[in-house]
């Protein structure tokens, strides 16, 4: 069952704006992912948020994470048109397998 | 990070028979698991790859039709067995690499093999 909830499912910019996108869970967690699915293709890995970690950063994405709220968000700057693509959260709970999101449809206008 | 290979990339396969994916890594791994990602949806576990084992599967999957193998630390494959239209999927190979400094790891996945089942 999924643990992760996202939203929005759907988001729609323009080029150069910045995207957010939110994942809320239910249980307690060792880490969290964010991946990126292009059109029906496999999933590129883009960040690891330990649960001891409250923001990280690599490149145009941030990524916080409140464990207080069970919450993170993915925030991605100065959007591009290769942005386009599905984005999943995904849990790893303690002692268990990783649990992934409805996921996050977002399409970047140019 | 590890780098992952999937055969076939995609494929269209008539109802009752069976299709065999394979998952090839470039280094050795511990945790391989395999996916599977309906239209429009998110991603499900299937099972869990053990090498020189048989697989862990989760509920509401059975070896009968999704039979295992992973024959070493970079080589798995899974079989969809007697083909229904409700198997038409995204078929994903995952491996998990251990972060050095503590438990964490993080999860690495296949391009994918897109399965059509008329």
């Amino acid at each position: 069952s999924q643990q992760g909830e996202e939203d929005p499912q759907a988001l729609s910019i323009q080029e150069g704006e910045n995207a957010t996108m939110n994942c809320s869970y239910k249980t307690s967690i060792n880490n969290l992912q964010w991946y990126r699915q292009n059109s029906g293709r496999g999933l590129v890995h883009l960040i690891l948020i330990r649960s001891n970690e409250r923001e990280k950063h690599s490149g145009r994405l941030r990524v916080t994470l409140d464990t207080s709220k069970k919450s993170s968000s993915l925030l991605i700057t100065a959007s591009r048109a290769a942005d386009t693509a599905s984005y999943f959260c995904a849990t790893h709970p303690y002692g268990n397998k990783l649990v992934f999101g409805a996921g996050t449809i977002l399409r970047v206008k140019s | 990070s590890a780098v992952i290979s999937q055969k076939p990339s995609r494929d269209i396969c008539q109802r009752g028979t069976s299709l065999t994916i394979q998952c090839q890594v470039d280094s050795q791994v511990t945790m391989m698991f395999w996916y599977r990602q309906q239209p429009g949806q998110s991603l499900t576990l299937i099972a869990t790859a053990n090498q020189g084992s048989e697989a862990t599967y989760e509920s509401g999957f059975v070896i009968d039709k999704f039979p295992i193998s992973r024959p070493n630390l970079t080589f798995s494959t899974l079989t969809v067995s007697n083909m229904s239209p409700e198997d038409s999927s995204i078929y994903l190979c995952s491996v998990a690499v251990l972060g050095l400094a503590d438990p964490s790891y993080e999860q690495y996945f296949g391009p994918g093999t897109r399965l059509t089942v008329t």
